[in-house]
């Protein structure tokens, strides 16, 4: 079986600092790994993925992930964040077709 | 290229009844997937399709039922609604199965309220 934490629920920051949304992974495989993003009244639209190749992915809207297998984590950061971040942001892990959803950070933008 | 589409966008319904709810895949994608989405639970996977065959399927009681048509497109069906019932409703396509490696596509979802 496997899981997905996601560590915080709600993430406030300024307006071109950096963002931080962390997520753990279990899973006694190689799983692949995705962050999605969810605006309001919106469905959800792939930010990147991992799939064992390189460990640093890089995704739209300058989002960029690191998988850290010693670590079981795949935090998802932005150097820099934008209004129009603001958002819901889902950690999700899948293996051999059992997909598994982490529970969502509120991203929230302070200008 | 259009995206998923999700019908009705919004529903109200009362406690008994019964609900259908239509996804239109990507043009091309074969592989539908369901979820519900709630502030408590989350989103949960309830079942996919593939080639008209249910293929994975969440933990949900068998009032959850869905299908599959021979053009992709898919429709979940509830009956004897419930007040925990009210939730978002996703779908989301892919080219192939939800594997490990295949992006899935998400329509903007249907929004029932039972009351």
């Amino acid at each position: 079986a496997q899981s997905v934490t996601q560590l915080d629920s709600h993430v406030s920051v300024s307006e071109g600092t950096p963002v931080l949304l962390r997520c753990n992974y279990s899973s006694s495989y190689s799983p692949s790994l995705f962050w999605y993003v969810q605006h309001p009244n919106k469905g959800l639209q792939l930010l990147l993925k991992y799939t064992s190749a390189a460990t640093l992915v890089k995704g739209i809207n300058g989002f960029e992930a690191e998988f850290k297998k010693s670590e079981t984590s795949f935090h998802l950061t932005k150097p820099s964040a934008h209004m129009s971040d603001a958002a819901e942001y889902f950690c999700v892990v899948t293996y051999n077709n059992d997909m598994r959803f982490g529970a969502g950070t509120r991203l929230t933008v302070k200008p | 290229k259009a995206g998923v589409t999700q019908t009705p966008r919004y529903l109200i319904k009362t406690r008994g009844q019964q609900v259908t709810l239509s996804c239109s895949p990507i043009s091309g994608h074969r592989s539908v997937s369901w979820y519900q989405q709630t502030p408590g639970q989350g989103l949960q996977f309830l079942f996919e399709y593939f080639s008209e065959t249910q293929r994975n399927k969440g933990n949900f009681p068998g009032r959850f039922s869905g299908r599959q048509f021979s053009n992709s497109r898919s429709e979940m069906n509830v009956s004897t609604l419930e007040l925990g019932d009210s939730a978002l409703y996703l779908c989301a396509s892919s080219v192939l199965r939800q594997a490990s490696y295949n992006e899935q596509f998400f329509g903007p979802g249907t929004r029932l309220t039972v009351l």
